[in-house]
């Protein structure tokens, strides 16, 4: 079983361009969930995908979309980027089936800097 | 105020001294979460409570929900625990985590 696998691993962009990250959950499971980390800060929650829909989202502008496939590997898109963009963007998978108190695997994320 | 708040921030300890961590919260939650986190950013979950204690290895947590506290426990600390250790917990039967800032913890030989 390889977990939850995360593409790039890392990344450099510009301000104003767009990029797309990519999320595949461990095995079985088939709820994704994204969390966008800042230096020395805990993660926050962007939102859940389930069933190829957005379930529940955080505090986030509408530049940051998500797309689930119904391979429940899943993909976040942020337009627009800006500097405070810069961050770890974290993926976790849960089996739905063992809601609500899942156990989260997490990804090993993607470094996103935005110059 | 953080709905997850976490003590220490930094927290620096010898080899083979017991390390405690304390987690606070205030929201109603399903479930408290503690995880491990190593430079370079993966993520590793170590336990997952709602009442009670549990123990894996040196590791111990526990939680009072009356209390809306958690402690996680380090025995015979080494070097390699040293990593962040984040506190978090889920909501209402939603699956969501909302995140403590961390606890960094540097275990010296």
């Amino acid at each position: 079983d390889a977990g939850v696998t995360q593409s790039p691993t890392h990344l450099i962009k510009t301000r104003g361009q767009q990029v797309t990250l990519r999320c595949s959950p461990k095995s079985g499971h088939d709820t994704v969930s994204w969390y966008q980390q800042a230096l020395g800060q805990g993660p926050q929650f962007i939102f859940q995908y389930y069933e190829e829909e957005e379930r529940q989202r955080g505090n986030f502008p509408d530049r940051f979309s998500g797309h689930q496939f119904p391979n429940y590997s899943s993909e976040l898109n942020v337009n627009a980027l800006l500097l405070g963009d810069s961050a770890l963007y974290l993926c976790a998978s849960i089996d739905a089936g063992t809601s609500p108190f899942g156990e989260q695997f997490f990804g090993p994320g993607t470094r996103l800097t935005v110059l | 105020k953080n709905e997850v708040e976490q003590s220490p921030q930094n927290l620096t300890a010898q080899e083979g001294e017991f390390i405690t961590i304390n987690c606070s919260y205030s929201v109603g939650i399903s479930a408290l979460h503690w995880l491990q986190q190593h430079p370079g950013g993966g993520i590793v979950s170590l336990f997952m409570l709602s009442s009670g204690k549990k123990k894996h290895g040196r590791l111990i947590a526990t939680i009072n929900i009356q209390e809306k506290h958690s402690s996680l426990h380090i025995t015979a600390s080494h070097p390699r625990d040293s990593a962040v250790y984040i506190c978090a917990v889920s909501q209402g039967g939603s699956e969501k985590l909302v995140f403590g800032k961390g606890t960094k913890l540097t275990v010296n030989p």
